[in-house]
């Protein structure tokens, strides 16, 4: 099955900065999806981008499938931003193949 | 309905005992996941239905655990015989379409059983 590889896998800011989330993946694939999981534990639905860039607010994602990996860029992060971040991947089976996930905490 | 609909949101149980968890997925969504999560822990693919064909069970951990999807729509797993190690967030999931494509692939999460077993 696809290897899905989350960098870094822990990672604290401060309050307003910014920061860049890598995802890599083994196999070509023409689906892939961050989620972001609050301390709650719901995960909720960030981007859907196979491939491209898109934005929403102050989060942006970028996928490069002919490289294999995509990147999740938060800027001005706030503390509602902190949780753990995944993408995930769907293979030819359907099978979604999550990352480890990377642990962000924002402090004030 | 709105989202993917989980049910219930916390559950208790003593060891031994068995335990439902269902799932209502977002209306006409074929495909259906389930996850589940310990804590602290990545995801745990368990199970996946996609419309009428047989469900993908390669992720079950063991025969104590089952689960149905009745009409293609809202799914039951059971766990039978509940063990301390089943303790954990039970996630479902759907999506509109199973198989891969550029559009209107995006998968939805509910939010979850938490489920504890003393």
């Amino acid at each position: 099955g696809i290897q899905v590889e989350q960098s870094p896998p822990d990672l604290i800011l401060q309050e307003g900065a910014n920061s860049t989330l890598r995802c890599n993946f083994s196999d070509s694939v023409n689906n892939l999806q961050w989620f972001h999981q609050n301390p709650w534990g719901q995960l909720i639905n960030l981007f859907y981008i196979p491939s491209g860039t898109k934005q929403n607010g102050r989060l942006s994602a970028t996928t490069v499938a002919t490289e294999r990996y995509s990147l999740l860029y938060i800027s001005s992060s706030q503390t509602t931003d902190s949780g753990v971040y995944f993408c995930a991947l769907r293979d030819a089976g359907n099978m979604l193949t999550f990352g480890g996930g990377t642990r962000l905490m924002v402090k004030p | 309905g709105a989202g993917v609909s989980q049910s219930p949101s916390n559950k208790v149980t003593e060891k031994g005992k068995d335990v439902e968890l269902r799932c209502d997925p977002i209306s006409g969504h074929t495909a259906l996941y389930w996850y589940r999560q310990s804590l602290g822990q990545g995801l745990e693919f368990l199970i996946y239905f996609q419309g009428n064909s047989a469900p993908d069970k390669s992720g079950l951990p063991s025969d104590r655990f089952s689960a149905e999807r009745t009409g293609g729509s809202v799914s039951t797993l059971t766990i039978q015989r509940t063990q301390q190690e089943d303790s954990a967030v039970y996630l479902c999931a759907s999506s509109l379409l199973g198989g891969s494509s550029r559009t209107g692939n995006t998968i939805y999460f509910g939010e979850g059983s938490w489920l504890t077993v003393v």
